[in-house]
């Protein structure tokens, strides 16, 4: 089945800088890639996902890119802003069910 | 209007104890899940409805028992609860399984003692 693997586990950046978060999976056949931002004590919330026949999606301050061959795609935020801080989740489509990451506690110091 | 909404938020009960969560759903989604949220904050699938009929059963020990009445309701219960048991759980639903959208509910804390 798919595994995803979610790297760093923690990120701490300054505000106004980026912060770049990796995602590597291991199903092929998986074509459905979205990110999810969990604030403290709330529920996990999609904040941008990006399909296998795309290879970039911008969203404002926050981009994914995809890389088919190699597997892995990444969550792109730039000037950081103190609502930033949180956990953010990578998911890739199994079969018939999203498989999450572990997870990367961001947080932005002012 | 609250789109997934489970109940209850908080839930501090003793080992050995049987408790069930309750989720609706109003957003017409065809699947519904239950994801259990540990301490460290890892998010996994336990069982995944659509339409109705169980088509995801993780290894989830068989106290757990997901109970789908209609589309729009999954409720899990619990039998013999342990120690091991406290975390988050998560009822979310999406339009179809594992390739759109997953919107979830508020969380289920609950507490073994």
């Amino acid at each position: 089945g798919e595994n995803v693997e979610q790297h760093p586990s923690t990120l701490s950046v300054q505000e106004g800088d980026s912060a770049v978060i990796k995602c590597t999976y291991s199903d092929s056949a998986s074509n459905y890639f979205p990110w999810y931002k969990q604030e403290l004590g709330k529920r996990p919330q999609l904040i941008i996902d990006i399909r296998s026949n795309v290879g970039e999606k911008k969203d404002q301050r926050i981009a994914v890119t995809l890389n088919k061959t190699a597997k892995h795609f990444s969550l792109h935020i730039t000037e950081t802003q103190p609502e930033d801080s949180a956990v953010y989740f990578c998911a890739a489509k199994g079969a018939q069910k999203l498989v999450f990451g572990q997870g990367t506690r961001l947080t932005i110091n002012p | 209007d609250t789109a997934v909404s489970q109940t209850p938020k908080y839930l501090v009960t003793q080992m050995g104890n049987d408790k069930s969560i309750k989720c609706e759903q109003n957003l017409g989604h065809d699947t519904m899940y239950w994801y259990k949220q540990d301490s460290k904050k890892f998010l996994k699938i336990m069982f995944s409805y659509n339409n109705k009929e169980l088509i995801i059963n993780e290894t989830v020990p068989n106290r757990f028992s997901p109970k789908s009445p209609d589309k729009a309701h999954l409720n899990l219960h619990i039998n013999s609860l342990e120690l091991g048991d406290s975390a988050v759980y998560f009822c979310a639903s999406s339009q179809v399984p594992g390739t759109a959208e997953a919107f979830f509910g508020q969380g289920t804390r609950l507490t073994v003692v």
